[in-house]
């Protein structure tokens, strides 16, 4: 089956750069993409998501970028901050019947350092 | 206006016993979800519900139970519980004509 996967397990940034985090799908029929934040021990929170016919979406700090040619889907976050500090999760809809079922890559940590 | 909430938070049980887990949320979604999250891996779905009275397999649904006989609640039961039923447990739910999940706070539980 096709899945959806993250570039790099771990990422560390300085506290106010800007953070990119990755995330490569391989399906080309999924028409909805959504990252998610989970911080140690809570439950993933919506972040910001994107449909396939945009090729970018800006939230507050947050920005996620699609590239449809190559399947490829990034989360910029601007002046990272301590509170950063989570695992991301990307994920897919391919948007076919039976209760709009997302499929989840295995997330990066995002570290943030002082 | 609390959400997604889970019960219990954490549980430890021995192989065989059996339990059920109770996700309850207040926004009047109809789509709700079960899923599981291990090491290294994404959160798989083990059975789901698209309004009350129904419900279906997802990926990872053997060994497990659910019933929604309330819109506002979505049950997953364990039945004999095996040591690689020891996971992290999340429920999920979604209202009707958009696609944002929105996520309890999980239930950490341990089979030994």
């Amino acid at each position: 089956g096709e899945s959806v996967g993250l570039h790099l397990p771990t990422l560390s940034v300085q506290e106010g750069d800007n953070s990119i985090i990755n995330c490569a799908y391989s399906n080309s029929a999924s028409d909805y993409f959504i990252w998610y934040k989970q911080e140690s021990g809570k439950g993933p929170q919506f972040i910001i998501d994107i449909r396939s016919n945009m090729d970018k979406r800006q939230g507050q700090r947050v920005t996620v970028l699609l590239n449809k040619t190559v399947k490829h889907l990034s989360l910029q976050i601007a002046a990272t901050q301590p509170g950063d500090s989570a695992v991301y999760f990307c994920a897919e809809n391919m948007g076919t019947g039976g209760g709009n079922k997302l499929t989840f890559g295995t997330g990066t940590q995002l570290k943030v350092e002082l | 206006n609390a959400g997604v909430t889970q019960t219990p938070k954490f549980r430890v049980l021995k192989t065989g016993q059996s339990m059920t887990l109770l996700c309850a949320q207040d926004m009047n979604h109809e789509y709700m979800y079960w899923y599981r999250q291990d090491p290294g891996m994404g959160l798989r779905l083990i059975h789901y519900s698209v309004g009350e009275g129904t419900t279906a397999k997802g990926e990872v649904p053997d060994g497990y139970n659910v019933s929604r006989l309330k819109k506002q609640n979505f049950l997953l039961g364990l039945e004999s519980a095996a040591p690689s039923q020891t996971s992290v447990y999340f429920c999920a739910s979604r209202r009707t004509g958009t696609d944002t999940q929105y996520f309890g706070p999980g239930t950490r539980l341990t089979v030994l």
